[in-house]
């Protein structure tokens, strides 16, 4: 069993559409999540950065941490075409160990 | 300020060939990680360098894979020699050493080995 699942999608959804991405995990000593948006050819680029369940806003950005449940969401608002991403997801212990492990990613389009 | 920088963008090797990928971090980040995404799978952590120190090399997938960060500035991610099934997108990562130890990614370099 991986410790992180994501749905790999892919997603398509009109532009001005609320989009919703979710991650589960298994391993409760997961104490940070990160949500990273990655464009065709590029590399990962953070968006969100959590370390407490509860949500966090940032412009149409909301990231969602539920550790109890171990499910983690990203929201986008008034969703654009730039928006058109691979999203991934990823999380790391509060130990020594800094390794991020990541979600499968989910392939977003945000049609004109 | 520059970003993390990776070279090559793309190599294409035979299998049995050695190649060295290159990662120039963020100046003044004292961490330096590799990561590497093989096809249909998730991103996955390789190592974690702490200024020319190895902190963690835990996900190295064997001793064909040697990495390096002389200096404590830029490292080196060779392979040696090289199979079909390290074909992959190689990440490189970068982050302050006090903090929320953000990552901040380079580009990757795409390897294809023949």
């Amino acid at each position: 069993q991986k410790e992180v699942e994501q749905d790999p999608g892919p997603l398509s959804v009109p532009e001005g559409a609320i989009v919703s991405l979710n991650c589960t995990y298994s391993n409760s000593a997961f104490q940070y999540f990160m949500w990273y948006r990655q464009y065709s050819r590029k590399g990962p680029e953070l968006l969100m950065y959590t370390y407490s369940s509860g949500n966090k806003e940032d412009g149409r950005f909301t990231a969602q941490v539920d550790k109890s449940s171990k499910y983690i969401s990203l929201f986008i608002r008034d969703s654009q075409p730039s928006d058109s991403a691979t999203y991934l997801c990823a999380m790391k212990t509060s130990g020594s160990a800094r390794q991020l492990t990541f979600g499968s990613g989910t392939q977003l389009t945000v049609l004109p | 300020e520059a970003g993390v920088t990776q070279f090559p963008s793309h190599s294409v090797i035979e299998k049995g060939q050695t190649v060295t990928l290159r990662c120039d971090p963020i100046s003044g980040h004292d961490n330096l990680y590799w990561y590497r995404r093989v096809m249909g799978k998730e991103i996955k952590f390789l190592l974690h360098f702490v200024k020319e120190s190895k902190q963690d090399e835990s996900g190295m997938p064997n001793n064909r894979f040697l990495a390096e960060r002389t200096g404590g500035t830029y490292s080196t991610l060779k392979v040696q020699p090289a199979e079909l099934e390290d074909s992959g997108v190689y990440f490189c990562a970068s982050s302050q050493l006090a903090g929320a130890d953000t990552q901040y990614f380079g580009p990757g370099t795409r390897l294809t080995v023949l």
